[in-house]
């Protein structure tokens, strides 16, 4: 069973700086591509950014570019998330998403849609 | 950057009523499209991808489909544990976009 476990939320005031963390289990981690996806209170879901399986690729929301940093650490299934100079409207609950690219040493598969998620961590921007 | 429309914005229906939602995109995005359902206080459940393939345990009341740029989502015949808001997701191009959501709602 796929589980998803994020960590490292809360309270951050605006130009500050906070992470989360997503650690992973029930499937072979190093060969997904991973992403972040937020969502407002009360809001709908945007999309923050994805990495690849190796890493290699990061695109980003425009709304985080810049800001925004997704890493991942494939020896210890985990999937981070580092926020830097925060923003009111960056708060939201952050999920963790196992994306359905899969890339193993011969070639790729699926494409960047989400079949798992975590349960969320909110993050609270204000002063 | 793909917009994805989505509507209407509140379907009311009672139980056992046909659900249809749309979902457009400003640019062709070939079937490179899922459809999510969340409940309240619960985390996104991928139903759709491809257009019109379910998802693993999916049930068969849900159904998608495509014309061009169009989009649609249908629940045969709704059951009480359908209500929620659901939300179309293109990923043919970056950045990935996601509808603004059609909350379906018991009348």
């Amino acid at each position: 069973e796929v589980q998803l476990l994020e960590s490292g939320g809360g309270l951050a005031q605006p130009g500050g700086s906070l992470g989360l963390s997503c650690e992973a289990s029930g499937f072979s981690f190093s060969n997904y591509a991973m992403g972040w996806v937020r969502q407002a209170p009360g809001k709908g879901l945007e999309w923050v950014s994805t990495i690849t399986n190796t890493g290699d690729n990061t695109p980003y929301a425009d709304s985080v570019k810049g800001r925004f940093t997704i890493s991942r650490d494939n020896s210890k299934n985990t999937l981070y998330l580092q926020m830097n100079f925060l923003r009111a409207e960056d708060t939201a609950t952050y999920y963790c998403a196992k994306s359905r690219k899969y890339c193993d040493s011969r070639n790729c598969q699926g494409a960047h849609y989400y079949d798992s998620w975590g349960q969320g961590a909110l993050v609270t921007v204000s002063s | 950057e793909v917009v994805m429309t989505q509507s209407p914005a509140t379907l009311s229906l009672s139980p056992g009523e046909r659900a249809t939602l749309s979902c457009r995109a400003s640019q062709s995005i070939n079937i490179n499209l899922a459809w999510y359902q969340q409940k309240p206080g619960q985390t996104p459940r991928l139903l759709i991808y491809g257009a019109s393939t379910r998802a693993t345990g999916v049930p068969l009341r849900f159904s998608g489909s495509n014309s061009g740029t169009e989009f649609t989502l249908t629940i045969s015949s709704l059951q009480s544990e359908d209500f929620a808001v659901y939300y179309c997701q293109q990923y043919n191009n970056w950045p990935l976009t996601f509808g603004g959501g059609t909350k379906v709602e018991i009348k």
